[in-house]
């Protein structure tokens, strides 16, 4: 069974850090590209980032929004993701879902699981 | 960035309706074009990919269409279930972007 589970919101002030972490389970995560999707208390969706996999040389990209501030990376060998967001903004604050992407050509690789998210609340 | 813009932003019908909803695309998305249904406190779920392929287990009650710019999602006869919020979303390129999201309620 497919498995996403996002660790390490929290509550933390304006102009600190945060490391969010997936772990996967039920598939072998080093195959899939692994996207951070994110979701403001009653808004909508915002995609945050992605990174590739391995022989892609783990090529990673961002939303206008947190470039420069947060940075995706993932351990293979844990079958683990991460966020690491820092000078976090009150804007910031959403649930933080984790979301692998379909193999295969690019008209395949839609958002096809995602866990249940972690809340982080950005706020003095 | 490509911009998605749905429409309407909130839909009242009855169990039985046959709904549309529409997505706009400020350049062409190639049929890069996904449909998720989210339901209150939970994670999206995908619809439709490539603009018209039903992911499987969906039900066949859904459907999507269009090409390069405009796409629409149909649900052709609304259940109890599938009153929740869709997103359209293109993945055209590295940046992927949703559109703001379609509130669809009971009339």
């Amino acid at each position: 069974e497919v498995q996403l589970v996002e660790s390490g919101g929290g509550l933390v002030q304006p102009g600190g850090s945060l490391r969010l972490s997936c772990a996967a389970s039920g598939f072998t995560f080093s195959d899939h590209y692994m996207d951070w999707v994110r979701q403001a208390p009653g808004k909508g969706l915002e995609w945050v980032g992605r990174i590739r996999n391995k022989a892609n040389s783990y090529i990673t990209y961002y939303a206008a929004s947190v470039t420069g501030r947060f940075t995706i990376s993932r351990d293979d060998s844990q079958n683990s993701l991460y966020l690491q967001m820092n000078s976090l903004k009150t804007e910031d604050t959403a649930v933080y879902y984790c979301v692998r992407i379909r193999l295969g050509p690019t008209e395949l690789k839609t958002f096809e699981f995602w866990g249940q998210g972690t809340m982080v609340t950005v706020s003095s | 960035d490509i911009q998605m813009t749905q429409s309407p932003s909130t839909l009242s019908a009855s169990v039985g309706d046959r709904v549309t909803i529409t997505c706009r695309a400020s350049q062409n998305v190639n049929n890069w074009l996904a449909w998720y249904q989210q339901k209150p406190g939970k994670a999206p779920k995908l619809l439709i990919y490539k603009a018209s392929s039903l992911e499987s287990g969906v039900s066949s009650r859904f459907s999507g269409s269009g090409s390069g710019t405009e796409f629409t999602l149909t649900i052709s006869s609304l259940q109890p279930d599938d009153f929740a919020t869709y997103y359209c979303q293109q993945y055209d390129n590295s940046q992927s972007t949703f559109g703001q999201g379609t509130k669809l309620e009971f009339k």
